[in-house]
């Protein structure tokens, strides 16, 4: 089963409007990490922001902010007010236990096209 | 502040050939290292990682192998290279293994094609 869903496989969004990326994820682990990473088409990967399971409020850095929502284990990512250079490829990753370490885990990613 | 490098960054190899990636990272001392392989338009998967020299894990079996001969250097070689083994390689660091909080940073990345 899919450890990490991202549902949306490409978005069109206008030049400064608001955009939400969904994020869906699955552990039994009580301790986790939600991580959203940027990859523009030169390849390297930004991280953009940080949640943790335990965090009791919503993580946010300057423009991007995480939609925390655990019971129903969503970690959207929202960008608001969406400039030019915000078009990239988006990876939510889940950061749980594996044997004696950490590992993350990935999802497919979601394309984001903004529209001047 | 820390750096992570990669070189090279593209490499064109044929089929059977050997290979060599290297990652350094500089201002940090033991980071965890990690070895990702991205196929196009796909998400990351894991190859190795390493928590000091000499300690590798191997996630997926495969032709590759990694080797960390210092604290800041991570290798990734193959024997024989296969037409499967294309794709875009990533090196990340990170600081701390056994935390949920940890955030794993990336290099520039090496984007091999295998003919």
């Amino acid at each position: 089963a899919q450890k990490i869903t991202q549902t949306q496989p490409g978005m069109f969004v206008q030049e400064k409007e608001a955009v939400t990326l969904d994020c869906t994820y699955d552990t039994s682990d009580p301790s986790y990490g939600l991580f959203w990473y940027k990859q523009p088409s030169s390849g390297e990967m930004i991280f953009l922001i940080y949640q943790g399971s335990y965090d009791q409020q919503n993580a946010t850095e300057g423009r991007y902010s995480l939609n925390f929502q655990k019971a129903r284990k969503s970690a959207n990512l929202v960008i608001s007010a969406s400039q030019l250079g915000d078009s990239a490829m988006y990876f939510c990753a889940m950061r749980e236990r594996q044997d004696s370490n950490y590992q993350l885990i990935w999802g497919a990613g979601t394309k984001l096209i903004i529209k001047p | 502040s820390q750096t992570i490098h990669q070189w090279p960054a593209t490499l064109v190899q044929p089929v059977g050939s050997p290979l060599s990636l290297e990652c350094t990272v500089e201002g940090t001392s033991n980071p965890n290292l990690y070895w990702y392989r991205q196929a196009a338009g796909r998400g990351l998967q894991l190859l190795f990682y390493s928590v000091g020299i000499g300690q590798i894990s191997s996630e997926v079996p495969q032709n590759l192998s990694a080797s960390r001969p210092q604290d800041r250097q991570f290798i990734l070689s193959s024997k024989k290279l296969l037409l499967s083994d294309s794709g875009f390689y990533l090196c990340a660091w990170g600081a701390l293994a056994g935390a949920p909080t940890d955030t794993q940073y990336f290099g520039p990345g090496t984007r091999l094609t295998v003919l």
